[in-house]
């Protein structure tokens, strides 16, 4: 069975461009969680989908971010436009049942120079 | 206010010693805890957790962890370290349906 898959693994973008990463859960799972690490700091919380709709939104940092997650498949985060404090490795996560633990992707490091 | 805290940031050991890795929480409702381990150019892989229950939980890789409840902890133990458990490693504490809240990671080196 595939695991959590993120999209593109890295990403170098000047600040003002616009990115999108991508998260495609394991298949079946109705919860995804999107997470952010700033280099030195601790794993942050952004949102949580329950399948297509937005659970809990309250770590989004500002309107630059968007989520979405069409049909409750796979989910994307776009960030526009990007500001130098936005470089960090983005996590997906997702999960059958809620509070059992998550399965987490890769991750995505971005960089906004 | 939910909050996780490792407080060891890095921590060196010898290959075959003992490992114990910190974590100490603040969470408001009953904890679902949790140990993460990320090695190099990987995601993160669930080590264990802990639900309710006995308050020693077994891991993968030889892993365990205790919850004290008095102490507000979750430290991770292995009784001997293999070089190939070099990675750093994130507590996280979460309720049901919610999100985690992490701690800033530990990393692990082991040397020879």
């Amino acid at each position: 069975e595939a695991g959590v898959t993120q999209f593109p693994s890295h990403s170098v973008i000047e600040k003002g461009q616009t990115v999108t990463l991508r998260c495609d859960p394991i298949s079946g799972h109705d919860n995804l969680y999107w997470y952010r690490r700033v280099m030195g700091k601790e794993i942050k919380f952004l949102l949580h989908f329950v399948k297509e709709s937005k659970q809990d939104e309250s770590g989004m940092p500002n309107n630059r971010f968007l989520a979405e997650r069409t049909g409750g498949t796979y989910s994307t985060l776009k960030v526009q436009p990007a500001e130098l404090e936005d470089s960090g490795v983005y996590f997906c996560a997702s999960s059958q049942a809620t509070g059992g633990g998550a399965f987490f992707g890769q991750g995505t490091r971005l960089t906004v120079v | 206010a939910q909050s996780v805290t490792q407080p060891d940031i890095h921590i060196t050991v010898s290959e075959g010693a003992s490992l114990e890795l910190r974590c100490n929480y603040s969470y408001g409702a009953t904890p679902y805890l949790f140990w993460y381990v990320q090695s190099p150019g990987q995601g993160l892989q669930l080590l264990l957790k802990y639900f309710s229950g006995d308050t020693l939980v077994q891991g993968i890789k030889g892993f365990e962890a205790e919850f004290k409840r008095s102490q507000s902890s979750f430290n991770l133990r292995k009784p001997s370290v293999h070089w190939s458990d070099a990675a750093e490693y994130f507590c996280a504490v979460g309720s049901h349906g919610n999100q985690f809240y992490f701690g800033t990671g530990t990393s692990l080196t082991v040397i020879p």
